[in-house]
């Protein structure tokens, strides 16, 4: 129950396309969903994040979408740029300390061919 | 603000050794989480400290492996006898850990090899 389901994980798309990462949770006590991104020899660094109140969110080029019912969310990125080749993590969090974990998902590799 | 500061960057160790790895979370966070990321487990929670107090070990990997907070600025981790399974990058990260706001900032990680 505490588990976050990631996929794909890997992904290549074509510049300028759409990105679309999909991940999906069991516990309902989640009440926080983050997608981080990693770069290479970098540290994974907060990218979007969305409470379950709401369907979706966009920033930018990048929008969450989230399907409370299905337990179900996914990171669109619109116009695909080389440089958001990266590993992009879904996590989510349970609880209502502010203490509480994050449960991060398997992780997908991105790769935007130019 | 200097970010997480982790410490060392790169450790090459062998078999049986003692490694200890450092961490300074950032200033006036209150919440510090050490995780573990290889290519087969991804990314795993270690331990997290709720000022300075171990909430949660439940994903050390065994006795092997410890964890100290000595103070609000600085935290190690600890593996003592090693082992090359345990070679992975080690990321510290820190929260400021107050209702409704939860992200994590990430150090860049240390590379450990162990041989």
């Amino acid at each position: 129950q505490q588990q976050v389901k990631q996929s794909p994980q890997s992904l290549i798309v074509q510049k300028g396309g759409i990105s679309i990462i999909n991940c999906a949770y069991e516990n309902t006590a989640f009440d926080y969903f983050p997608w981080y991104q990693q770069f290479p020899g970098k540290g994974p660094a907060l990218l979007i994040a969305i409470r379950p109140d709401v369907s979706e969110k966009k920033e930018g080029r990048f929008t969450i979408s989230f399907n409370k019912s299905a337990k179900q969310f996914s990171l669109h990125i619109m116009d695909s740029q080389p440089g958001d080749s990266a590993t992009y993590f879904c996590a989510a969090r349970g609880g209502a300390s502010s203490a509480s974990k994050i449960i991060f998902g398997s992780g997908t590799r991105l790769s935007i061919r130019p | 603000d200097a970010g997480v500061i982790q410490s060392p960057r790169h450790e090459v160790t062998e078999m049986g050794q003692e490694v200890t790895l450092r961490c300074k979370p950032i200033s006036g966070h209150n919440s510090l989480f050490w995780y573990r990321q290889t290519m087969m487990r991804g990314l795993e929670l270690l331990i997290y400290f709720n000022n300075n107090v171990p909430i949660d070990d439940s994903g050390m990997p065994e006795d092997r492996f410890s964890a100290k907070m000595p103070n609000a600025s600085f935290s190690t981790l600890k593996i003592q006898p090693s082992e090359p399974r345990d070679s992975a990058v080690y990321f510290c990260a820190s929260s400021l850990g107050v209702a409704g706001v939860h992200e994590q900032f990430f150090g860049p990680g240390t590379r450990l090899t162990v041989l």
